[in-house]
């Protein structure tokens, strides 16, 4: 079984400033892949970043990057330069290649305050 | 191009109503997912459709629940006798193929609300 956790379920920053999104996970797998989605008040899911397990470099994406620790099955989000418009719900998820279902975290709901 | 689309985007019905919702997929994807999102909470899968095999039903919570697909086109969802428990957003999602290899795209979702 794959599972995803997410501790954070509010956090809040300030605009401009940098926050970090906490995200664990447990598989079995030796092939999978890690993502975050971005769900704002329109319900939405975007995908934010994605990360493939066998890369050791951190996926990045403009103000987005992750922390990917594959020891310590974690993997987290950091965004830079918090932007008003980043305001939403966060998940994290694992998928992997002998599977294709996307295991989502309970998300965490992030506030970017002016 | 064209993303994934879902109708209707919010329904309101009577407990035992039956409802169907829609997904268009993105063309030329051959995998379709549907998931489930309960208030506050994260995403849980219930049926995934490649191509023309079988559908993998096992994340369907009862037998009131069903989806079709024809060939690599739009999948209906089909909640038979309604209950409360049933109100959430059904989110539909298409990938290029299965497996982790391709991103899954999400649709805006249809909330549907049980009175």
């Amino acid at each position: 079984a794959q599972t995803v956790t997410q501790s954070q379920p509010e956090m809040s920053v300030q605009e401009a400033e940098t926050v970090t999104l906490s995200c664990t996970y447990d598989t079995s797998e030796s092939n999978y892949y890690l993502f975050w989605y971005k769900q704002p008040p329109s319900r939405q899911m975007i995908l934010v970043i994605r990360q493939e397990a066998y890369k050791q470099q951190n996926a990045t994406e403009n103000r987005f990057s992750v922390n990917f620790q594959k020891a310590a099955k974690s993997f987290s989000l950091k965004i830079s330069d918090s932007q008003l418009g980043d305001t939403a719900m966060y998940f994290c998820a694992l998928n992997s290649n002998s599977g294709y279902a996307l295991n989502f975290g309970k998300g965490t709901s992030l506030l970017v305050t002016p | 191009g064209a993303g994934v689309s879902q109708s209707p985007s919010n329904k309101v019905t009577e407990k035992g109503k039956d409802v169907e919702l829609r997904c268009d997929p993105i063309s030329g994807h051959t995998a379709l997912y549907w998931y489930r999102q309960r208030l506050g909470q994260g995403l849980e899968f219930l049926i995934y459709f490649q191509g023309n095999s079988a559908p993998d039903k096992s994340g369907l919570p009862s037998d009131r629940f069903s989806a079709e697909r024809t060939g690599e086109s739009v999948s209906t969802l089909t909640i038979q006798r309604t209950q409360q428990e049933d109100s959430a957003v059904y989110l539909c999602a298409s990938s290029l193929s299965a497996g982790g290899t391709d991103t899954q795209y999400f649709g805006p979702g249809t909330r549907l609300t049980v009175l």
